[in-house]
């Protein structure tokens, strides 16, 4: 059974520009979250969708925004992307079982 | 505000002999915690789970325990082994079906031979 799939894995970015990042689930699940993961923050919530719909919301500005497909796939856009947001993202998917989520390997997002 | 607190940043043991790694927690409304472990370059794998309604939970090796009046957990890995040296992650969860998860810090365990 293949696991999450992320891509790209490593990009780097300017300041202002902006990124999307994609996230493949594990077949037969429906839910996809994406985390953040930076030295100082740890891991943080961004968001969580389930079946096209947005079921929670992290404290992260407006800049940070996500969609999911009819497939279950997922895309997370940051538009005018500052330093602060270099980090880890991680997309995780679940069946339905509570908290337990599969993560992929992370995209790693360096902006300059 | 820092609701899942792991308070050692690492921990060092010997090969065989018991991991035991704590976590804290602040929000009385969390009611699922679990355990993810994180080698470098790759993301967090799930290790074991526990619900509030129980105070123990085992999975071979790896056991969590909960104490809900002093809203702390722990995870004990015993025999340690060299694989065990990763990365790991109390997190908890508010229920309701939802995904979103509070993770701590996380806690270095280093095992040596």
């Amino acid at each position: 059974k293949a696991g999450v799939t992320q891509t790209p894995r490593y990009l780097i970015k300017t300041r202002g520009q902006q990124v999307t990042l994609s996230c493949s689930p594990i077949s037969g699940h429906r839910s996809v979250s994406w985390y953040q993961q930076t030295p100082g923050q740890g891991l943080q919530f961004l968001f969580e969708y389930f079946s096209e719909t947005q079921r929670n919301k992290g404290n992260f500005p407006g800049r940070f925004s996500g969609r999911q497909f009819s497939n279950s796939r997922s895309e997370m856009n940051v538009s005018t992307l500052e330093l602060g947001d270099s980090a880890l993202y991680l997309c995780a998917s679940s069946f339905f079982a509570p908290g337990e989520l599969f993560f992929g390997e992370g995209s790693r997002l360096t902006v300059l | 505000d820092q609701q899942v607190k792991q308070n050692s940043p690492s921990l060092s043991v010997q090969e065989g002999r018991i991991s035991i790694l704590n976590c804290d927690y602040t929000n009385s409304m969390f009611d699922y915690f679990l355990w993810y472990k994180k080698y470098p370059a790759e993301g967090p794998t799930f290790l074991i789970s526990i619900s509030s309604i129980k105070d123990k939970n085992e999975d071979g090796r790896f056991t969590v325990f909960l104490n809900k009046s002093a809203k702390h957990l722990s995870l004990h890995i015993v025999p340690s082994q060299p694989g065990d040296s990763a990365v790991y992650f109390c997190a908890a969860s508010a229920g309701g079906g939802a995904q979103k998860l509070v993770f701590g810090q996380g806690t270095r365990l280093t095992i040596n031979p």
